[in-house]
């Protein structure tokens, strides 16, 4: 069963919208951590952010927003009034602490594609 | 402030060839590992290594070795190369830290003809 699941495979939108990419994970650890990552088109992986399993709270950047909720186990990316350099593929991914590598396990991707 | 670079950019095998992919990194990261991107797959995990002198297997380590003689250097090597094997390949290093990012090359795109 496949620990990272991002069920949108391509979101299509148009300049401005607000936007949510879904990440669903899971662990029988309770000590975890989650990543987003950022691949724009011209190839290269960018780390976005990171959140620890004990540390609830949303975060925000700029037009950038996480909701980490461990009662359903997802911790969603929205990029509120979207733009064109905001396409490309992101990646959620999870790192347990079990096995004592922290080698992250990413989902399949979800494809933004921002029309202006 | 090279990070983690990646030889070659591109590459095209022939069923059977062997080749090295490279990488190195100079930011003395402990932990070194490589993924295959294939189209709706995501990145999965081919091997790792958490030290030098120790490595392990990922989730699709057929047809792939590894070995980490220096903390700078992963090389990942193809025995005998295999259409199945075409993909783009990243190889990634991080702190030994449980919150770390990867820090990722910028890939190799290999073709297996």
């Amino acid at each position: 069963a496949q620990k990272v699941t991002q069920a949108q495979t391509e979101i299509s939108v148009v300049e401005k919208e607000d936007v949510t990419l879904d990440c669903v994970y899971e662990t029988r650890d309770t000590t975890y951590y989650l990543f987003w990552y950022k691949q724009p088109p011209s190839g290269e992986l960018v780390f976005l952010i990171r959140r620890n399993s004990f540390d609830e709270q949303n975060e925000i950047s700029g037009r950038y927003s996480w909701n980490f909720q461990k009662s359903t186990s997802s911790f969603n990316f929205t990029i509120t009034a979207s733009q064109v350099v905001d396409s490309a593929v992101y990646f959620c991914a999870l790192s347990e602490a079990s096995g004592g590598s922290y080698i992250p396990t990413f989902g399949r991707g979800t494809s933004l594609i921002v029309h202006p | 402030n090279a990070g983690v670079t990646q030889t070659p950019k591109f590459q095209v095998l022939k069923t059977g060839q062997s080749m090295t992919l490279q990488c190195a990194q100079d930011m003395n990261h402990e932990y070194m590992s490589w993924y295959r991107q294939d189209p709706g797959m995501g990145l999965r995990l081919i091997h790792y290594s958490v030290g030098a002198g120790i490595t392990d297997q990922g989730e699709v380590p057929n047809g792939y070795n590894v070995s980490r003689s220096t903390t700078e250097d992963f090389p990942l090597r193809l025995l005998s190369a295999a259409p199945s094997q075409t993909s783009v390949y990243f190889c990634a290093s991080s702190y030994a830290s449980d919150n770390s990012p990867l820090h990722f090359g910028n890939g190799t795109r290999l073709t297996v003809t």
